[in-house]
């Protein structure tokens, strides 16, 4: 199994205070996403990582940001949380962002954490 | 991206073989069919890949249709362990560094012993 863990792994918090998640990996790979995941929704990318301060967003990125300062930490900020961003938060890494042709796996598979369950109250 | 269809559950018995389908006919000729599934409580994980010819792994196989608009996840003897969500999503390796995953509803596999 890849090396990743999120911590923490649940949390509960109040509308308005400020959330941290981390994501941390020791597989040396460069690209690094954050996930959410909601009934109804599968899995959105919120931001992704590729390379030591090198982030962008993905397609639910308000009320988020990220930072990586290090190759294997990654860091989801709420600002200011809110009831909606109630949900399960997956990070993943990969190797590579392309296709490859390596013919066990894609250099492009993404690993995925165990998880974190945040809920906003 | 190109869509993928897929039915929302299945079930199967212990130790029985699964197919389960997928179906993208807007799929472009560069673009890989990936399988991932994800267990009860758990991230996603890899199951398989494959472009155009039938693929095995440990885990299980891929049949791809001739014409590429369709193919099949085949877990050759269901364990109660298998039992999860299954995803279908394709992948173009023209795509940028923010290549995500495109996570459908996938299919909901449920296992009876």
């Amino acid at each position: 199994d890849a090396g990743i863990t999120q911590s923490p792994r649940h949390k509960v918090t109040e509308t308005g205070t400020p959330v941290t998640l981390r994501c941390h990996q020791t597989e040396n790979h460069r690209y690094m996403y954050w996930y959410r995941q909601d009934p109804g929704h599968g899995l959105r990318l919120i931001h992704y990582s590729y390379g030591v301060k090198d982030t962008d967003k993905g397609e639910v990125s308000d009320g988020y940001s990220v930072s990586r300062s290090k190759t294997e930490d990654f860091l989801l900020t709420l600002e200011s949380a809110t009831s909606s961003q109630t949900s399960v938060y997956f990070c993943a890494i990969s190797e590579s962002w392309t296709g490859g042709l390596t013919p066990t796996r894609p250099a492009d598979t993404q690993y995925f954490g165990p998880g974190t369950r945040l809920t906003v109250l | 991206d190109a869509k993928t269809t897929q039915p929302n559950s299945m079930e199967s018995n212990e130790e029985e073989p699964v197919h389960l389908p997928c179906n993208h006919s807007t799929i472009s000729g560069t673009d890989y069919i990936h399988w991932y599934r994800q267990l009860p409580s758990q991230g996603p994980e890899y199951v398989i890949h494959g472009l155009t010819s039938n693929v095995n792994n440990r885990m299980a196989s891929l049949a791809i249709a001739e014409d590429r608009k369709s193919s099949t996840l085949i877990l050759h003897r269901a364990t109660l362990r298998d039992a999860a969500v299954y995803y279908c999503i394709l992948r173009s390796p023209d795509a940028g560094a923010g290549n995500m995953l495109t996570f459908g509803g996938g299919t909901r596999l449920m296992v009876k012993p």
